[in-house]
């Protein structure tokens, strides 16, 4: 089954760029009805979306992070990166890269994340 | 922006109780919008309701979901030592609620 792996830097310093990669194996990141997706959790608080991309590159942001936020697509190779600039102490959190599924069945739309890497920690600090 | 709010904040329940968490949307809302996570710490997420009301692959039926337009509601019959967590609604594969957490009692 599909299998989702976060990579990159698990220290970043303030005012830097954070950079994470996320691969895919056991599938395409091709395949139809699927958008690659960016979730993080800072220590004692909850889930917070990021951002998704689909295999075309076309994306979608948080608007609150959207200033500060890149992803892009690499089919190539099956990965998906995260891009986040001028991070602060804010920023430090656990990130989880994940696949959602978008299909359309009976009269509705349907979107759910339905696989999820373990999650990467990065600190922001100097 | 659609913003989801869940109650109550925390669950304290005993093995075998019954859960009843809600989410609620601050305008209407597709039902096939609509998914639950149960989040362990140390552990990735896990789906486990969407459509508002479909399980995922392997989810016991213990757990199901309700509602529709801006209220939902995820029930655990009879809660399993296992159980113990925080569970997220979200909608449209974006934005989650702030969390339910489920504790012994």
């Amino acid at each position: 089954q599909v299998q989702l792996q976060e990579s990159g830097p698990g220290l970043v310093q303030p005012s830097q760029t954070l950079s994470l990669t996320c691969t895919v194996s056991g599938g395409s990141i091709s395949s139809e009805s699927y958008f690659w997706t960016w979730i993080r959790q800072p220590a004692g608080k909850g889930l917070e979306w990021i951002g998704r991309i689909y295999n075309t590159g076309a994306t979608n942001y948080n608007p609150s992070l959207e200033t500060r936020v890149t992803l892009s697509v690499d089919t190539s190779r099956d990965l998906f990166s995260l891009r986040m600039t001028s991070v602060t102490a804010a920023d430090t959190a656990v990130y989880y890269c994940a696949r959602t599924r978008n299909y359309f069945y009976n009269g509705y739309y349907y979107y759910y994340t339905d696989v999820w890497g373990k999650g990467t920690t990065v600190t922001v600090s100097s | 922006e659609i913003v989801l709010t869940q109650s109550p904040g925390t669950l304290s329940l005993s093995p075998g109780e019954r859960a009843t968490l809600s989410c609620r949307a601050s305008q209407f809302i597709s039902s096939g919008y609509l998914a639950w996570y149960q989040h362990k710490r140390g552990q990735a997420p896990r789906l486990l309701i969407y459509g508002a009301s479909t399980r995922a692959t392997g989810i016991p039926d213990r757990f199901s979901g309700s509602g529709s337009g801006t209220d939902f509601t995820l029930t655990i019959n009879s809660v399993e030592p296992e159980d113990f967590a925080v569970y997220y609604c979200q909608q449209y594969g974006t934005s989650f609620g702030p969390g339910t957490k489920v504790e012994i009692k």
